[in-house]
């Protein structure tokens, strides 16, 4: 089964709004990562987080992790019609041997 | 930018056939992985290696087999195509160690007729 779950499963905004998301995991993990993929494309890595850290930014884009709750959100802030893509998160477990294991991801439209 | 490549991008073939997907990476890095991506996005581990004669099966059991002879390649065969194989597939790599992010190809899109 997979780890991460990834919430809403689609998200649709106007731009310069905010974009939130949310991944749900099910065992302890060693990080986090977030990734994104244009239609058709392969996945893009954005952002790290690591289990010792509660949140991190990168330009518009903001990782809070909340091991107690499983759980971690992806901010993007002033969102832009280029932000539109699929969105995922991915976790290596403590005894996974390094495997990236992903959600269903969400999907983000950016509306001008 | 990554220097990890996919052929072909889409290929569209008979049921029965015998078809590779190739990836190959220029990055020098230990870790290859494949997976499986179907058309509600979710992404499946299929295959993966932590090295020269190294492969392991991933979370989500396929009929596909996979093979590291070289640090750079990693190609998938399919010994005898069926519908059911029509799906995205996605080639990646990492450094390794716990915090390895991943680099992913473009993706093969195969269609099984």
């Amino acid at each position: 089964s997979q780890q991460g779950e990834e919430d809403p499963q689609a998200l649709s905004i106007q731009e310069g709004e905010n974009a939130t998301m949310n991944c749900s995991y099910k065992t302890s993990i060693n990080n986090l990562q977030w990734y994104r993929q244009n239609s058709g494309r392969g996945l893009v890595h954005l952002i790290l987080i690591r289990s010792n850290e509660r949140e991190k930014h990168s330009g518009r884009l903001r990782v809070t992790l909340d091991t107690s709750k499983k759980s971690s959100s992806l901010l993007i802030t002033a969102s832009r019609a280029a932000d539109t893509a699929s969105y995922f998160c991915g976790t290596i477990s403590g005894g996974s041997n390094y495997k990236l294991t992903f959600g269903k991801g969400t999907l983000l439209t950016v509306n001008p | 930018e990554a220097d990890i490549y996919q052929t072909p991008r889409y290929l569209v073939i008979g049921t029965g056939k015998k078809i590779t997907l190739e990836c190959s990476q220029t990055m020098g890095h230990d870790k290859m992985y494949w997976y499986q991506q179907d058309p509600g996005m979710e992404l499946h581990l299929i295959h993966y290696s932590y090295g020269v004669n190294s492969t392991e099966k991933g979370d989500l059991s396929s009929e596909s087999t996979v093979s590291r002879i070289r640090t750079e390649h990693f190609p998938l065969t399919l010994e005898s195509a069926r519908p059911s194989h029509t799906s995205q597939y996605l080639c990646a790599s990492s450094i390794g160690g716990k915090t390895g992010e991943l680099f992913f190809g473009e993706g093969s899109r195969l269609t099984v007729l």
